[in-house]
């Protein structure tokens, strides 16, 4: 069946620095992806949707400038974390779309220091 | 009010209980409705689909009232395994567009 897959799936990093997670589709292209980030004991919630080809859509609240998504080709999404602070620390999650079905990636859990 | 609310847990059940899961979502528009599962520390997966007609897979009911926008899962004979936090989810629009996702509610199944 269709994967996802993000990297890296953990990362431990300083207040200030950049952190980039990948999110792939193994086998099938995705025009669209979407970024959700989870927090402790909340509900995952919609960061983004990355457009291949095109400028990514962000969600209310959500800053483009500190969140930077590239979505560079049929198979691949990046979104940069900028300046990564403590608050920033959360499960990063990545979805693809085959017809009607999601499939999510198995995440990305920044911790910021 | 929140789009997807779901029953506030823990539900702490003994191994062959029946424990039902109940969600309510506030979009009357919404055209998907799902069941995921969420283990610790891992994404979330597809457990099943919601039909009106009501589907079952296995010990696993779902429901889906449009009328009062009320979704349900069943599980049968609960296996310790079945341990994990069980998200209500919904899609605003057919085809590939973002979910939305309850709070979840925890289930731990006990020997």
């Amino acid at each position: 069946g269709a994967v996802v897959s993000q990297h890296p799936s953990r990362v431990i990093c300083k207040s200030g620095t950049s952190v980039k997670i990948e999110c792939r589709s193994l086998d099938f292209q995705a025009t669209t992806m979407f970024w959700y980030r989870q927090f402790p004991k909340q509900s995952l919630m919609l960061m983004a949707t990355s457009n291949e080809g095109s400028k990514a859509t962000y969600e209310q609240g959500v800053e483009k400038d500190k969140f930077l998504i590239n979505h560079a080709s049929l198979t691949l999404s990046t979104l940069t974390v900028t300046s990564a602070h403590p608050e920033d620390s959360s499960f990063y999650i990545c979805s693809a779309g085959a017809l009607e079905t999601q499939y999510f990636g198995p995440g990305t859990r920044l911790l910021v220091l | 009010r929140k789009e997807v609310e779901q029953d506030p847990g823990p539900f702490n059940v003994p191994e062959g209980a029946t424990v039902a899961f109940n969600c309510t979502y506030s979009n009357s528009a919404s055209q998907s409705f799902f069941w995921y599962r969420q283990d610790c520390r891992k994404e979330p997966k597809l457990l099943m689909s919601v039909y009106s007609s009501g589907n079952e897979d296995g010990r696993f009911t779902a429901q889906l009232n449009r009328a009062s926008q009320y979704i349900s899962l069943l599980i049968r004979d609960s296996k310790l395994s079945d341990s994990a936090t069980y998200l209500c989810v919904v899609n605003r629009s057919r085809g590939n567009t973002p979910l939305v996702f309850g709070k979840g509610t925890r289930l731990s199944v006990i020997a």
